[in-house]
């Protein structure tokens, strides 16, 4: 079983609704974070998480909310999708340690149509 | 927003060819420089984290340079496999704030 774990794995849903992406890790780390990549622009930091208490904006937040629902648990909401929503979405964990590498899961494809 | 540049875009490279790319970012407030590999429909793998000035990482025939006073690392590959074709990212950590910012990839193919 992967460590970081997403689900689902492939999404394609409407304009308009609402969509969570959800992501487990059994890595006992306690820094989370959500990356959208879109073709040629890299990865991009929607929010992040150092512990259950605290949640940040990233460099593209608008359009997407948090929940750290347990150390282990940190999901990502679209409330009312969009087409530019669509991405793959990867949620990624790293150690409390600052200079660790980060762990990813297996990314999220979601279409937005 | 950090500005982390990596070089070339892409590369296409024959089995065999040594190869080399770079990762620029800010020469201020460095804090630790991370290299990923990111092979199609995988999740990026962590390949080195460098944190001093002079530091060199090596694993098999992939190895890292950092040079932290001026903004760059290298991340070099020796005799290159068709296994080597992957996206490879580097993210850079500045102090403080500690959340890994990414570049746009290396997208390097290697052709048997």
């Amino acid at each position: 079983d992967a460590d970081v774990t997403q689900t689902p794995r492939n999404r394609i849903t409407k304009t308009g609704k609402r969509i969570m992406l959800e992501c487990s890790q059994t890595k006992g780390h306690d820094r989370m974070y959500w990356y959208r990549q879109d073709p040629g622009l890299g990865l991009r930091l929607i929010y992040y998480s150092f512990d259950v208490k605290d949640i940040n904006k990233g460099e593209i937040s608008d359009g997407y909310s948090v929940s750290r629902q347990a150390q282990a648990k940190f999901s990502l909401s679209l409330e009312s999708a969009i087409p530019n929503q669509t991405a793959l979405y990867f949620c990624a964990t790293s150690d409390r340690a600052s200079n660790t590498e980060a762990f990813f899961g297996q990314g999220t494809r979601l279409t937005v149509v | 927003i950090l500005n982390v540049e990596q070089s070339p875009q892409s590369l296409h490279v024959q089995e065999g060819d040594s190869t080399n790319f770079t990762c620029s970012f800010p020469s201020s407030n460095f804090y630790a420089l991370h290299w990923y590999r990111w092979e199609t429909a995988k999740s990026p793998e962590a390949l080195f984290v460098m944190t001093l000035n002079g530091d060199e990482k090596k694993k098999g025939r992939i190895s890292a340079t950092l040079n932290t006073k001026e903004g760059y690392s290298y991340l070099y590959i020796k005799g290159s496999q068709p296994e080597d074709s992957a996206t490879y990212l580097c993210a850079f950590q500045a102090g403080g704030s500690y959340i890994p910012t990414f570049g746009r990839g290396t997208s390097l193919i290697v052709h048997p």
